[in-house]
């Protein structure tokens, strides 16, 4: 399997549930990242990992918790949601550069969550 | 900080003709980097081409080109001989001078009529 994969696709789940959200890339990158896009609004970068160190969190609310076992591996922990966090989370990876960052992100097809 | 503008929400284009996607971009870093990105209706995000901050050239992929005017801080997309298949939202994103970590625009959706 290629590519970045993401699942699962479609997710509905209730306020007081606990759900995750997983991502793989098999690409061979030492980034990864959690993306939110919501229905018209720009992407939002959520959280940034390099080589599995968390670099970047864009003022996310606590209920969602990033995990990165390893490089090719990253997680999204979901509890106690809002209806407004309801949205298509997208992952990503790429090969990290500390300077002029000309390597592009690849993404997986995102995971549709419904908060109800 | 870096902000990506794209004025178009929606465009038209018959089958076979060219369009242009606009985009403007701010930053303050002296090296950066522009790309377009293609999210079909499925949700995945697809690279187009990338645009170096630093290239004279203007980028081109296939159908693909970007027209990179540094002065006036726009990286518009040109698409050639629309497709059927073009019909998608595309977005315009740009890195820091370090790491690469992108900032998306609002995306324009376009329809390729037949």
């Amino acid at each position: 399997e290629t590519g970045v994969t993401q699942t699962p696709r479609h997710l509905v789940m209730g306020m007081t549930n606990k759900k995750s959200l997983k991502c793989e890339q098999h690409l061979g990158h030492n980034a990864m990242y959690w993306y939110k896009q919501s229905a018209k609004k720009p992407l939002e970068l959520m959280f940034v990992y390099n080589f599995k160190e968390q670099t970047e969190n864009n003022s996310v609310p606590s209920r969602f918790s990033p995990e990165c076992p390893n490089s090719s591996h990253l997680f999204l922990h979901l509890h106690t949601l809002q209806p407004e966090d309801s949205a298509l989370y997208l992952c990503a990876s790429s090969q990290w550069q500390a300077e002029r960052g000309d390597s592009p992100l690849h993404f997986g097809n995102g995971t549709r969550l419904t908060v109800t | 900080a870096q902000k990506i503008t794209q004025t178009q929400p929606g465009m038209f284009v018959q089958e076979k003709e060219a369009v242009t996607l606009d985009c403007t971009y701010d930053t303050s870093d002296q090296s950066y980097g522009l790309f377009w990105y293609k999210q079909p209706s499925s949700g995945e995000m697809i690279f187009l081409i990338y645009q170096g901050s630093y290239d004279e050239q203007n980028a081109t992929e296939g159908r693909y080109s970007l027209n990179f005017q540094k002065a006036r801080k726009s990286a518009n997309l040109v698409i050639s001989a629309s497709q059927l298949g073009d019909s998608a939202m595309y977005f315009c994103a740009m890195s820091p001078e370090y790491g690469n970590k992108l900032v998306f625009g609002a995306g324009t959706i376009l329809r390729v009529k037949s």
